[in-house]
């Protein structure tokens, strides 16, 4: 399974930080999860929400009101948009999926796009 | 939420010694119904995406070297690399996935002394 993030580099504060993830080798609306997470420069990991092959969404409670993802079957991709973004959204963004495990919730993240910068600035 | 504590932040070991990371959580990530502890380590190097090395507490991933091993359960848990390499020179983290609402460690940067 391979990922790539895309999307701009650069959001004016206030705005909407909208990123794609493209996936490749593996069908996104077969049994893995798939999600986001970023990490601020210098700082460390934070999962932002997850969206199962099914079409159900998880978000990290922090972020639940300006965060949406969504899938497009279609082109094998899954998006994030994060609305009324401020300085503190600054961050490496990384697309990432799993095996769901047997309790049918999400495993570890084993696949990781490379990741992609977006910084908030006006 | 659970909250994942690592210690120390840092550590540097010289080449071939043992470095020992703990990661504690803030209520048990062991599903009692099979056993298993919800938590995974990752490896981290500079510009690079995380690398999963070991889930289920103690499962090493696919072409992990086994000086990575793995070990604790219910709340404590423990990465440790028995021979330090200068490849292993990384931030290391761990993640709970017991709950929906997955989270991190702070992270633990491991150095060459």
């Amino acid at each position: 399974v391979q990922l790539q993030e895309s999307g701009p580099g650069l959001v004016k504060p206030s705005e909407t930080l909208s990123l794609t993830c493209t996936v490749s080798g593996y069908s996104i609306s077969s049994g893995y999860f798939w999600g986001w997470l970023r990490q601020p420069p210098g700082k460390g990991l934070e999962w932002i929400g997850t969206i199962y092959h099914g079409g159900s969404t998880y978000y990290n409670p922090s972020l639940k009101s300006r965060v949406t993802i969504s899938m497009d079957t279609s082109k094998n991709q899954f998006s994030l948009k994060v609305i009324s973004v401020t300085a503190a959204d600054t961050a490496v963004y990384y697309c990432a999926t799993g095996v769901m495990t047997l309790a049918a919730s999400p495993g570890p993240f084993n696949f990781w796009g490379q990741g992609t910068l977006v910084t908030v600035s006006s | 939420d659970i909250v994942m504590t690592q210690s120390p932040d840092s550590l540097a070991v010289s080449l071939g010694e043992r470095a020992t990371i703990n990661c504690k959580s803030s209520q048990t990530i062991l599903y009692s119904s099979s056993n298993k502890n919800y938590l995974a380590w990752y490896q981290q190097k500079p510009g690079q995406p995380p690398k999963l090395l070991i889930y289920w507490a103690s499962t090493r991933e696919s072409g992990v070297p086994d000086r990575f091993s793995g070990s604790g359960s219910g709340t404590d848990f423990t990465l440790t690399i028995s021979s330090l390499q200068a490849e292993d020179v990384a931030l290391y983290y761990c993640q709970q996935y017991y709950t929906t609402a997955s989270g991190f460690g702070q992270g633990t940067r491991v150095e060459i002394k």
